[in-house]
């Protein structure tokens, strides 16, 4: 398995701050993603990360708010902008390594907007 | 759109009984097909994969899963719980050729009671 590590690995920012998450993988990659856990909840798909090119993004997230960076093939940022409280979640990256369609998540970033 | 359903929201087990979580699916053709379990605190755990072939696969910590294709379930077994066993259980789907990212089910939580 892939070791994927994210920065930061939480925070506490103030409505209307943004604040860009890093994920890297020691891993060749081929496939990189943004997921987002709301308190309580199941994980959703926000977007994916293309390398070189803009993010392909799910039904309800736009690039305005949540846009998002993979500027080599182990490196990708997701960046929340405009916070409001209903953003608090956690975040969380995840990566296809090589060709075994196995998606692998990273630790995640714990959000809380106050 | 595809979508997955756990009906249990809620599991209470003793150790050393038997396991099973329920997944069903709906998708347009043979999804691919995982659970991950999330501990406390923890990141998100591939526990097992689905893709073709054999319909019993095995997984990590003792657990496997049988896919049913009449059924369009993907259920998870364990056949004795160990109090360590204790987490949030996940059940996604994606689609054929694993270049996407993935649909979750809203997890089914694992009591252990000893």
């Amino acid at each position: 398995s892939a070791v994927i590590s994210q920065k930061p690995s939480r925070d506490i920012c103030q409505r209307g701050t943004s604040l860009t998450i890093q994920c890297q993988v020691d891993s060749q990659v081929t496939m990189m993603f943004w997921y987002r856990q709301q308190p309580g909840q199941s994980l959703t798909l926000i977007a994916t990360a293309n390398q070189g090119s803009e993010a392909t993004y799910e039904s309800g997230f736009v690039i305005d708010k949540f846009p998002i960076s993979r500027p080599n093939l182990t490196f990708s940022t997701l960046t929340v902008s405009n916070m409001s409280p209903e953003d608090s979640s956690i975040y969380l990256c995840s990566a296809i390594i090589g060709f075994r369609y196995e998606q692998y998540f990273g630790p995640g970033t714990r959000l809380t907007v106050t | 759109a595809q979508s997955v359903t756990q009906p249990d929201i809620h599991i209470t087990v003793s150790e050393g009984a038997s396991l099973e979580l329920r997944c069903n699916y709906s998708y347009g053709a043979t999804p691919y097909l995982f659970w991950y379990v999330q501990s406390p605190g923890q990141g998100l755990q591939l526990l097992l994969k689905y893709f073709s072939g054999d319909t019993l696969v095995q997984g990590i910590k003792g657990f496997e899963a049988e896919f049913k294709r009449s059924q369009s379930s993907f259920n998870l077994r364990k056949p004795s719980v160990h109090w360590s066993d204790a987490a949030e259980y996940f059940c996604a789907v994606g689609a054929p050729g694993g270049a996407d990212g993935l649909t979750f089910g809203k997890g089914t939580h694992l009591i252990i009671q000893p």
